[in-house]
């Protein structure tokens, strides 16, 4: 199992301006994941963020919005940059641990929830 | 897009069992399915998941159909701190990605 610890863990914003998540795992773990909640929805993969190389981004979602580091086993952030009030979201990040192919579980954060103004 | 198709919404008793259906008919050989659960403002939790054979743990039973196009969540006895989002989830064997659908609220009535 995996204890992850997000931080901040609420934040309200001004457009324009941009935040920095932290994400913390109890354990080293290769595979870490940033997602997005928006409002009343379900989760939506933003990147995947492995240590020792660049995040990979999915459809929709690009590195100059969504700056990540990866700079150790335990440690990830995300970066909500030039924030405008449709940034309005949970974001969260999650690892896998066991990763054996079908039989791996992934652990989640308890989210940052971001508030744009 | 490994896509699962699951009712909206589900409403239970305190102490009854609860079954939550999932339809994926278009499943292949080698998706798993998964199911995390999502609780009041909290990140999803793993719950269970399967290949072929129905699978027991301490949260929760699955038990999937000989074709593979269904499946069904079984919580034995429900109890309120069960009250969540449940997600159902097609996971290619090869591929670490989720996809999250809407998922099913659970509500539990005391």
């Amino acid at each position: 199992s995996a204890v992850i610890s997000q931080k901040p863990s609420r934040d309200i914003c001004q457009r324009g301006t941009s935040l920095t998540i932290q994400c913390q795992v109890d354990s080293q773990v290769t595979m870490m994941f940033w997602y997005r909640q928006q409002p009343g929805q379900s989760l939506t993969l933003i990147a995947t963020a492995n240590q020792g190389s660049e995040a990979t981004y999915e459809s929709g979602f690009v590195i100059d919005k969504f700056p990540i580091s990866r700079p150790n086993l335990t440690f990830s952030t995300l970066t909500v940059s030039n924030m405008s009030p449709e940034d309005s979201s949970i974001y969260l990040c999650s690892v896998v641990v066991g990763w054996t192919s079908g039989t791996d579980t992934q652990y989640f954060g308890p989210g940052t929830r971001l508030t744009v103004l | 897009d490994a896509k699962t198709t699951q009712p909206n919404s589900m409403e239970s008793n305190e102490e009854e069992p609860v079954h939550l259906p999932c339809n994926h008919s278009t499943i292949s050989g080698t998706d798993y399915i998964h199911w995390y659960r999502q609780l009041p403002s909290q990140g999803p939790e793993y719950v269970i998941h399967g290949l072929t054979s129905n699978v027991n743990n301490r949260m929760a039973s699955l038990a999937i159909a000989e074709d593979r196009k269904s499946s069904t969540l079984i919580l034995h006895r429900a109890t309120l701190r069960d009250a969540a989002v449940y997600y159902c989830i097609r996971k290619c064997g090869s591929n670490y990605k989720l996809t999250f659908g809407k998922g099913t609220l659970l509500t539990v009535n005391p």
